[in-house]
């Protein structure tokens, strides 16, 4: 059972805008910094979002991430069929003293 | 470009030790502005941190894996290295190597396409 909770899965029509949430408690989201990845299967995952709200290099602006408290979005608009992949979020526990993920949420594109 | 390239056996049987090989290739692993981590998939989906390694060779493991494992490094061959010991069913998993800059929350901007150890008799 992953640390950080995330809905299994999330759908929306192409051009609409999707959230997934990503749920924790103090000792990781309330105190510390969210990252967001994207995974295809069988590829490298991709570095969505960090430090909360941060996008690198190349990523479009349809994504944007945000916290308040001891949870965690991710927002994407103007969904593409590319877009179809599993989303992760990810922080540090200071309680296990350790990098902890959410569980995954697979976005379907309908 | 950077890349990295995860190797090592796809096969072990139980109890024997896991061993692999990340090779960066686009970017010094000497770098002061990085460091370089382990991460594994489960057959279920779930991600889970198993620790990283400095340019100078100083480690940071998971608590819960901390004593089976050991991260190495080789900055003359751009490579560092996994080793896990007394490998279970459990240690089956897609295992990624990846790089860390140095922002808050340990964010990996590149990842391996990850290699697949399967732990079976």
């Amino acid at each position: 059972q992953s640390v950080l909770t995330q809905p299994p899965s999330v759908s929306a029509a192409p051009e609409q805008k999707v959230t997934i949430s990503c749920s924790g408690s103090s000792s990781n989201i309330g105190n510390g910094y969210i990252s967001w990845y994207q995974h295809l299967p069988g590829t490298a995952p991709k570095l969505l979002i960090y430090e909360n709200t941060k996008r690198p290099s190349g990523i479009p602006d349809r994504f944007s991430g945000s916290k308040s408290g001891t949870s965690a979005t991710l927002d994407i608009t103007g969904l593409q069929t590319g877009d179809a992949a599993d989303y992760y979020c990810q922080t540090w526990d200071t309680s296990l003293d350790a990098i902890v993920f959410g569980g995954g949420t697979t976005l379907t594109v309908l | 470009q950077v890349q990295l390239q995860e190797s090592g056996p796809g096969l072990l049987k139980p109890s024997q030790t896991l061993s692999l090989t990340c090779t960066v290739s686009g970017d010094s692993i000497s770098s002061r502005g990085y460091y370089w981590n382990w991460i594994r998939q489960h057959p279920e989906k779930g991600l889970e941190w198993i620790g990283y390694i400095f340019y100078g060779g100083n480690t940071y493991y998971n608590p819960s894996l901390k004593s089976r494992i050991t991260i190495s490094v080789d900055t003359s061959k751009n490579q560092f290295y996994l080793k896990l010991t007394s490998a279970t069913a459990a240690d089956t998993a897609i295992y990624y190597c990846t790089r860390v800059p140095w922002y808050s929350g340990n964010p990996s901007d590149y990842w391996g396409r990850g290699t697949l150890v399967t732990v079976s008799s």
